[in-house]
């Protein structure tokens, strides 16, 4: 399989616990997004990679949330003192920059179902 | 990047062509359109994208209007697994340009 991949696919943690995510984009895709999804509602951007640098981050990524992606490769996302409001899929997706004024396409992992209790 | 307008929902016959509508009347010149579906549970998946000319693959066509204030999504023949939300998102091609997506269309695939 050549495409993202996340792991774990699920996570139950209790509220005020720690939990890190990780995501393995398809090989040579040099951006990578982390993006989080709730109940009903579309994917919404938390932050973006461009080989080992965060070049972006949605007022969303609370200080208790923390991306890597120390070797340009996978990237980790790490939840710190996990509240209820938490709950939500964490999405993935990765890109390979086109030529000059075309588009790169994001292609999305199955994401992490995080609920906690 | 421009906001999308697409109707909450459709419903289908299967075997039938399914269209999608979606408004981006503040479109750039720039600025491309993007389908995603997602079914249940899972992640997006990419459809198509187009710029201003009008696009087919082995999922979908899309057909962008030529003052490219809209465009249609046309899955040709439905099917039952073709069940999903649709996004049409517009993105411009910057570095690092995230996707936004709005509320989608949810498609339903009656047998």
């Amino acid at each position: 399989d050549t495409g993202v991949s996340q792991d774990p696919r699920h996570k139950i943690t209790k509220r005020g616990q720690n939990v890190t995510f990780r995501c393995d984009p398809i090989s040579e895709h040099n951006r990578l997004y982390w993006y989080r999804q709730t109940l009903g509602q579309g994917p919404e951007f938390l932050t973006y990679f461009q080989n080992e640098a965060q070049l972006e981050k949605s007022r969303l990524l609370s200080d208790r949330f923390s991306a890597e992606r120390p070797k340009g490769s996978f990237s980790t996302l790490e939840i710190q003192r996990t509240e209820q409001g938490d709950s939500a899929m964490y999405l993935c997706a990765s890109s390979l920059p086109r030529a000059s004024g075309s588009s790169d396409t994001q292609y999305f992992g199955p994401g992490t179902r995080l609920t906690v209790l | 990047d421009a906001k999308t307008t697409q109707p909450p929902s459709m419903d289908c016959a299967e075997g039938r062509a399914a269209n999608l509508p979606c408004n981006h009347s503040t479109i750039s010149g720039n600025e491309y359109v993007y389908w995603y579906r997602q079914i249940h549970s899972q992640g997006p998946q990419y459809i198509i994208h187009g710029l201003k000319n009008n696009e087919t693959n082995e999922m979908a066509s899309l057909i962008i209007t030529e003052d490219r204030k809209s465009s249609t999504l046309i899955l040709p023949h439905a099917t039952l697994r073709d069940t999903a939300v649709y996004y049409c998102i517009v993105r411009g091609n910057n570095a690092g340009n995230m996707l936004t997506f709005g509320g989608g269309t949810r498609l339903m695939v009656k047998p």
